[in-house]
């Protein structure tokens, strides 16, 4: 079964601080690796995504960690802000057109910053 | 520029009614999906289409249809609804730069 397991559920921390989600996957025919954030009320939006062939992304304050051996992949939120508080999604899925977006998500992470 | 768009916002149904979520998107791309959000288990993936006219099946599709009548637009059916079938649902695209760009969701309560 195609899964993509996240870890924690939810996270608080103070403004500042650097914030850390984690996310293992099964299947290793997945090749496209984003990271969604999801505000009260809307539609997930993608932050930062990744593929196999690097073991790190860095965009402004947020950077994925990708261990290709572990099967695992991690977001790190630097210098995390209040406004950066919503419910993050790691994602997998097959590359090749139509299968970019044939995703598997995790569970999500309720992330709280507080200032 | 829209985007995605998907109506209704919100709907209450009783058991056994039916009911189409509508999508239209104005950024001319060929594949169109419809996901389900449930609290703890993240999006689930229903039916999508690679293009007008193509549809197949993700990883819930029981209880559900779709249409994909033109480019624009992607219609998710729900013949006879089910309280297990309460949820918000996401209609996606996908540019040709691999970014899914979501709808705002459409909030269903079966009851």
């Amino acid at each position: 079964q195609q899964q993509v397991k996240q870890s924690p559920q939810s996270l608080i921390v103070q403004k500042g601080g650097i914030s850390i989600i984690n996310c293992a996957y099964e299947n290793t025919a997945f090749d496209y690796f984003p990271w969604y954030q999801q505000f009260p009320g809307k539609g997930p939006a993608l932050l930062i995504a990744i593929r196999p062939d690097v073991s790190e992304k860095k965009e402004g304050r947020f950077t994925i960690s990708f261990n290709k051996s572990a099967k695992q992949f991690s977001l790190h939120i630097m210098d995390s802000q209040p406004g950066d508080s919503a419910t993050y999604f790691c994602a997998a899925s097959r590359g090749g057109g139509t299968s970019y977006g044939k995703l598997t998500f995790g569970q999500g992470t309720i992330l709280t910053v507080h200032p | 520029n829209a985007g995605v768009t998907q109506t209704p916002k919100f709907q209450v149904l009783k058991t056994g009614q039916s009911m189409t979520l509508q999508c239209a998107q104005d950024m001319n791309h060929n594949s169109m999906y419809w996901y389900r959000q449930d609290p703890g288990m993240g999006l689930r993936l229903i039916y999508y289409s690679a293009s007008e006219g193509t549809t197949d099946k993700g990883e819930v599709p029981n209880g559900y249809n779709v249409s994909r009548l033109n480019k624009r637009e992607f219609s998710l059916r729900l013949e006879s609804a089910a309280p297990s079938q309460t949820s918000v649902y996401f209609c996606a695209t996908h540019s040709a730069g691999n970014t899914i760009y979501f709808g705002e969701g459409s909030w269903l309560t079966v009851v």
